[in-house]
């Protein structure tokens, strides 16, 4: 069985990084690329990053671009997202997902991250 | 990369069809045949129901079927079940390893 279980989500000042990470398991992990999407709760979803299987093709939203940087362990089966300059408006569920055919084919259940004073 | 654009709403009876349309860009659905819808129910991650347009994952019902149209896609829940009561949204590829979601759509059944 397919699983991701996302952590590292916290209360954070704006400003401050923070580090999620997402823990793979049920499928062969290196043979995917990966995301991270967030969601504000109570609304819409916003891809965030990508990253292929061997690290080598990376892209980011407008939104995040400068500021985080994804990056994967396939020996660890670990996918992160390390968050710096963190503003208000990042404030959201992260959930990390498996790419395929463009699609995002399996989620985790997401990190809370809160960025507030 | 703007969202693309869902009614915020849609509704219908047990045994009826409801279709969500999800409009974008040339850049974007109208570009590629990579649209995918997801369905959300409350507290819950999103879940793959189409990809590439009309394709249905292993274990998605028939009920969902997905089309797509120039720069306009669209999803059609038909046999409406009351655990079909959710959230749905669609995504496209928009080049350059790039991808959009939509703006979300409610379905009540009624």
């Amino acid at each position: 069985e397919v699983q991701l279980v996302e952590s590292g989500g916290d209360l954070v000042q704006p400003g401050r990084s923070l580090r999620l990470s997402c823990a793979a398991s049920g499928f062969t992990f290196d043979d995917y690329l990966m995301h991270w999407v967030r969601q504000v709760p109570g609304k819409g979803l916003e891809w965030v990053s990508r990253i292929s299987w061997s690290s080598d093709r990376i892209e980011y939203a407008d939104s995040v671009r400068g500021r985080f940087t994804i990056s994967r362990d396939n020996a660890k089966n670990t996918l992160y997202l390390q968050m710096n300059s963190l503003r208000v408006e990042d404030t959201a569920l992260y959930y990390c997902a498996r790419g395929s055919s463009r699609s995002f084919d399996y989620w985790g259940q997401g990190t809370l991250v809160t960025v507030s004073s | 990369q703007s969202a693309l654009t869902q009614p915020p709403s849609a509704s219908g009876s047990p045994g009826q069809s409801v279709t969500i349309s999800c409009t974008g860009t040339s850049s974007d659905i109208g570009g590629y045949n990579y649209v995918s819808w997801y369905q959300q129910h409350p507290g819950k991650a999103p879940k793959l129901i189409i990809y590439e347009v009309s394709k249905r994952p292993s274990g998605v019902p028939d009920r969902f079927s997905g089309s797509k149209s120039g720069n306009t896609a669209s999803l059609t829940v038909s046999g409406l079940q009351a655990e079909d009561e959710a959230d749905f949204y669609c995504s496209s590829y928009a080049g350059s390893n790039n991808f959009v979601f939509g703006t979300g759509t409610k379905v009540t059944v009624l």
